[in-house]
């Protein structure tokens, strides 16, 4: 079966710092999709990435996908404490033929921003 | 646009008693999910309807767990009955599926925090 790391676990960083999130499959992707989680909150769509090498921006969150499609980054450029949060990566695999999206999550970054 | 709305938001009940969990999709989505969220880790598929067919329903416990999802549009799941190990948080999603379009984002509601005493 599919799995995704995410590195690292947790992240604590000074507001105004940048920093990156990875997310690693064992399997080549079909699509990555980035999302951010508030405590006792649902997951909020950040970004969807499809092609090799792909790169998209919203706000100072930037995310890229690498060439061979099993590795993904999430960088925020002057983070804020409004970035706090939980990111987690989701994935379907290149091979699913299953229909739909099913969407197989990592375990997520909690990211804190201090003052 | 309403998102996915779900309820109840808390839930605590002793174990061996039933649950129920509802889900309200976004307007005009045809595919509905079922996630469970364990503490510190990543939501975990438990099943996935196109319209009123469940499509995959391959990690859901049968022997206690059911879901339905009535006219394509609201969905119930039910643990019936609770064990403790079911405390998580149940999460509800939808997306707009085509042809053309199969992998669109899925769109999430808050959740239901379950705790089973």
């Amino acid at each position: 079966s599919q799995e995704l790391e995410q590195s690292p676990q947790s992240l604590i960083v000074q507001e105004g710092k940048n920093l990156t999130i990875n997310c690693t499959s064992s399997k080549t992707l079909y699509g990555l999709y980035w999302y951010k989680q508030k405590y006792g909150e649902g997951l909020i769509f950040l970004m969807m990435l499809q092609k090799g090498g792909e790169e998209k921006s919203h706000e100072k969150i930037t995310a890229k996908l690498d060439e061979k499609k099993q590795q993904s980054s999430l960088h925020i450029t002057a983070s804020q404490p409004s970035h706090a949060g939980i990111y987690l990566c989701g994935a379907v695999p290149l091979k699913f033929t299953g229909g739909g999206n099913k969407l197989t999550f990592g375990t997520g970054t909690q990211l804190k921003v201090e003052l | 646009e309403a998102g996915v709305v779900q309820s109840p938001r808390y839930k605590i009940i002793e174990k061996k008693q039933p649950v129920a969990f509802w889900c309200n999709p976004i307007s005009g989505h045809n595919t509905l999910y079922w996630y469970r969220q364990n503490l510190g880790q990543g939501p975990e598929l438990l099943i996935r309807y196109e319209n009123e067919e469940a499509v995959d329903d391959s990690q859901l416990p049968k022997d206690r767990f059911s879901a339905e999802r009535l006219k394509g549009v609201d969905s119930t799941l039910k643990i019936q009955p609770a064990e403790l190990g079911d405390s998580a948080v149940y999460l509800c999603a939808s997306s707009f599926r085509t042809g053309a379009y199969p992998y669109s984002p899925l769109h999430f509601g808050n959740g239901t925090r379950l705790t089973v005493t």
